[in-house]
């Protein structure tokens, strides 16, 4: 059974960026497929991309491309996603997730969900 | 790009069924997920590809999805069912949540 270990809270100026981690133990490599999503303070579940262990690929949201990158440590297992130019809007908890049972999914659909989930970390926007 | 809506709360009786609707054009076409949501924790999968139970979640929880609604039932529902839900769907290359639905067990 996968699991998943999120760094840290963090607190950040307007303008700077952020990277957060996620260290994944229990499965293989391959069978990472990191996905990261946010929740702002009262607010619901926004995705911002994710990770595509065997093609070593990224898929971002529209909204955070050009904002965003997620990289990978295949020797440690951990992904790391970096948000740049942070606004106070970016006030989030971030939360990885692995995709099962298959990272790529093309066309409309996708029989692959998110499961499990890190515990979160807590981004702090603020001058 | 593609919505999928909930409604902002729910109310049940405690012992009574739940259900939770997912709305999106043609959904039945797509596989659906659902999540529960306690304060201060992360998501937890308790449907997942519209009717499948992870290990660990009781029966009382079921999904079904047809038309322009997918739907979560909690049946038998229990003080513990208290959280939010929050539905995913994939429409290529995103993921796509629904604004979440606030369960009360009154």
């Amino acid at each position: 059974q996968v699991q998943l270990v999120q760094s840290g809270a963090e607190v950040k100026k307007p303008g700077s960026s952020v990277k957060v981690s996620c260290r994944a133990s229990g499965d293989t490599f391959l069978n990472y497929n990191i996905n990261w999503v946010r929740q702002a303070p009262g607010q619901g579940l926004e995705w911002l991309g994710g990770f595509i262990s065997i093609f070593r690929t990224t898929n971002y949201a529209l909204k955070f491309q050009g904002r965003i990158t997620i990289t990978a440590d295949e020797s440690t297992s951990t992904v790391y996603m970096e948000l740049r130019s942070l606004k106070s809007d970016d006030t989030a908890v971030y939360f990885c997730a692995n995709m099962l049972p298959s990272g790529y999914c093309s066309g409309a659909d996708c029989p692959s969900w998110l499961d499990p989930w890190g515990q979160g970390t807590l981004v702090t926007v603020s001058s | 790009s593609y919505e999928v809506t909930q409604p902002l709360s729910v109310s049940v009786a405690l012992g009574q069924t739940a259900t939770i609707t997912c709305a999106g054009d043609n959904i039945g076409s797509k596989n659906v997920h659902w999540y529960q949501q306690r304060p201060g924790q992360a998501p937890l999968l308790v449907i997942y590809r519209v009717a499948y139970r992870p290990s660990g979640i009781p029966e009382r929880f079921s999904g079904s999805n047809s038309g322009n609604t997918a739907t979560l039932t909690i049946s038998s529902a229990q003080a513990g069912d208290d959280a939010d839900y929050y539905c995913l769907v994939w429409d290529g290359p995103s993921w796509v949540f629904g604004g979440g639905t606030e369960l009360t067990v009154l």
